[in-house]
């Protein structure tokens, strides 16, 4: 089975610094990785995914995100925070398990972003 | 391109009671799943429609059924709903001819805030 550990359920940082969400996935076999942003009131949207190209991702918004099989990690990463960045954000993987496609998400990490 | 469009956007029900939430992909999209999103976690899968079939099925009980029209627009039913039934239900779409289902990848709605009271 697979799953999703998000470390830290609320990340605050001050607008300019560094933002880090962290995502540890477990599984048996090779992943696709993704992270989604859901801003209040709203559905999901993709900001980058993993599907074994390149190990360092980049996305929308600024965000990149790296794939570290040993350390079983995708943590999100943004050089400068914006005050438009404060959302939910979530980290999924899917795993191709007997036909089975269906991501499983992490319980979400809430950034925080002071003035 | 108007993208995922779910509706009712929200809606309370009593306990017992059936509610249906309705879905249109987006425009190209053929596949259509659903999730449960309840306060303060992720999204949970329920099931996967394509080609008017469930293809895929979360841990969720009978209570929860679903159709897949031939516009490819969708419906998530629940019966004899209960209070922890209240919930984000996300109808997300994707291409099945893109590989994005394989990926597990799919452009998501605002969702229908249910309330059970």
């Amino acid at each position: 089975a697979q799953s999703v550990t998000q470390l830290g359920s609320h990340v605050s940082v001050s607008e300019g610094a560094l933002v880090l969400l962290r995502c540890n996935y477990s599984s048996s076999v090779p992943p696709y990785l993704f992270w989604y942003v859901q801003y209040p009131n709203q559905g999901l949207q993709l900001l980058l995914k993993y599907t074994s190209a390149a190990t360092l991702v980049k996305g929308i918004n600024g965000f990149e995100a790296e794939f570290k099989k040993s350390e079983t990690s995708f943590h999100l990463t943004k050089p400068s925070a914006h005050m438009s960045d404060a959302a939910e954000y979530f980290c999924a993987v899917t795993s191709v398990l007997g036909g089975s496609y269906i991501p499983t998400f992490g319980r979400g990490t809430s950034l925080i972003v002071h003035p | 391109d108007a993208g995922v469009t779910q509706s009712p956007t929200h809606l309370i029900k009593t306990r017992g009671q059936q509610v249906t939430l309705r879905c249109s992909p987006k425009s190209g999209h053929d596949t259509v799943s659903w999730y449960q999103q309840a306060l303060g976690q992720g999204p949970q899968f329920i099931f996967q429609y394509y080609e008017e079939e469930e293809r895929q099925r979360g841990n969720f009980p009978d209570r929860f059924s679903g159709h897949q029209f031939p516009n490819y627009s969708s419906e998530l039913n629940v019966n004899a709903l209960l209070l922890g039934d209240s919930a984000l239900y996300l109808c997300a779409s994707s291409a099945a001819g893109t590989g994005a289902v394989m990926r597990g990848e799919a452009f998501f709605g605002q969702g229908t805030r249910l309330t059970v009271v």
